[in-house]
């Protein structure tokens, strides 16, 4: 079964700073997508940014991207600029790129980010 | 119109209560979910509705009953819940079971 390990669970920020947000799966699918969602108090979760094992390329969007090393299984977010908006709870997840059981999404535990102004 | 949309947004409920979450999706998405969430905890897989087909999490006890009058809609029926039930229901829609999911604002469920 495929897993996903978050190794912080809270994360502090000052503003206009960059962070990194870390992320580790196991899995022995070649075929498989990542994502980073953002929580915030509201608790709406939103999609941040995507990446498809397959692209070699990092994925960016705006003041976020990602860090995907492939062999390592690992995929870290990076948020440039933080603003104060950006404060919320992280998930980063795994999905199959097999079918079967509605290729459930795995998620990780979560790491809080805190923004300091 | 990219939303995923859910109502109510605060349900409070007795136990021999029956009560339903709805949520729909005018994306033309071909799957939805249903997640229950926790503070602090991650989403936890309830039901996928995909392809006309649906898939339920054997750990999910029967007083959560899903429903899916059509594509874009996804109802989840509440019967004599528990207060462990009381939590965050995520719905969830995908285009198709490689997609990412987009999530629905949720239903703060409260169970006395």
């Amino acid at each position: 079964a495929q897993t996903v390990t978050q190794s912080q669970p809270e994360m502090s920020v000052q503003e206009a700073e960059t962070v990194t947000l870390s992320c580790t799966y196991d899995t022995s699918e070649s075929d498989y997508y990542l994502f980073w969602y953002k929580q915030p108090p509201s608790r709406q979760m939103i999609l941040v940014i995507r990446q498809e094992a397959y692209k070699q390329q990092n994925a960016t969007e705006n003041r976020f991207s990602v860090n995907f090393q492939k062999a390592a299984k690992s995929f870290s977010l990076k948020i440039s600029d933080s603003q104060l908006g950006d404060a919320a709870m992280y998930f980063c997840a795994y999905r199959s790129g097999a079918e079967g059981y509605g290729n459930k999404l795995v998620f990780g535990a979560g790491t809080i980010l805190r923004v300091k102004s | 119109d990219t939303e995923v949309t859910q109502t109510p947004k605060h349900l409070v409920m007795g136990m021999t209560n029956k009560k339903s979450l709805k949520c729909e999706q005018h994306m033309g998405h071909r799957a939805m979910y249903w997640y229950k969430q926790k503070a602090k905890k991650p989403p936890e897989l309830m039901f996928v509705y995909s392809y006309e087909k649906l898939s339920i999490n054997e750990s999910v006890p029967s007083r959560f009953s899903p429903e899916c009058p059509n594509s874009s809609l996804l109802n989840l029926h509440l019967h004599a819940l528990q207060p462990e039930d009381s939590a965050l229901y995520l719905c969830a829609s995908s285009q198709d079971v490689r997609s990412p999911l987009f999530f629905g604002p949720g239903t703060r469920l409260t169970v006395l």
